[in-house]
């Protein structure tokens, strides 16, 4: 399994643009990289995922590198709402049985 | 459209006692399934996964137990809790191999409390 690191904590202001980045060294061939996002209690959900290049859907975009070893997070314009934890996973998610350990993620604060 | 349910949404209960935490699931078939438990402030602990009926794996040991008598249904048991129990805990699942999928749902969480 892939062994994510990522910022334990980040800033912000309303309207900025934040970026969140996750290393992943040690990413195999097969392996997907899906961000989630989490508000207090409640359960992970999913933000974005990628393979490589660049993805963008109507909530963030990820940028991925050729070789794969990092992943980036963005969050166009952030607002008060998108304070949460942000948790970079990692692996094979079309393998039955597979499982994505979940690091301690990134705990964004927006403020006004 | 794939649903998944989990309850009960929170819990107290006093050190000794058992407990049962049932998930659900609607709209697929032949999920895996998950139990992830997450302390206060803390990150997601892989507790046990399910690939089918009655198979079970483990990733930590303790007080704990699983079991999936149907497809859909994951089931979280203790005999007897203790403090360490607490937490928040979360099912989830991921569709089998060839399916799309975007990784992990997750049901809406149970707070235990081990008084």
């Amino acid at each position: 399994l892939a062994k994510t690191t990522q910022p334990i904590s980040m800033d912000s202001y309303e309207g900025q643009e934040v970026n969140i980045t996750c290393s992943h060294n040690n990413i195999a061939t097969n392996d997907y990289i899906t961000w989630y996002q989490q508000f207090p209690s409640q359960g992970p959900r999913f933000i974005i995922q990628g393979y490589k290049t660049k993805v963008t859907n109507e909530v963030a975009s990820l940028f991925i590198p050729a070789d794969r070893k990092s992943s980036t997070l963005s969050l166009p314009r952030v607002s008060l709402s998108d304070t949460a934890v942000y948790y970079c996973l990692v692996g094979d998610v079309g393998n039955a049985g597979n499982m994505l350990t979940f690091g301690g993620g990134t705990r964004l604060m927006v403020k006004p | 459209s794939q649903t998944i349910h989990q309850w009960p949404a929170t819990l107290v209960q006093p050190v000794g006692s058992p407990l049962s935490l049932e998930c659900t699931v609607e709209g697929t078939s032949n999920p895996n399934l998950y139990w992830y438990r997450q302390a206060a402030g803390r990150g997601l602990q892989l507790l046990f996964y399910s690939v089918g009926i009655g198979q079970i794996s483990s990733e930590v040991p303790q007080n704990l137990s699983a079991s999936r008598p149907q497809d859909r249904q994951f089931i979280l048991s203790s005999k007897k809790l203790l403090l360490s129990d607490s937490g928040f805990y979360l099912c989830a699942w991921t569709p089998t191999p060839g399916h799309t999928n975007y990784g992990y749902t997750f049901g809406s969480g149970t707070r235990l409390t081990v008084v």
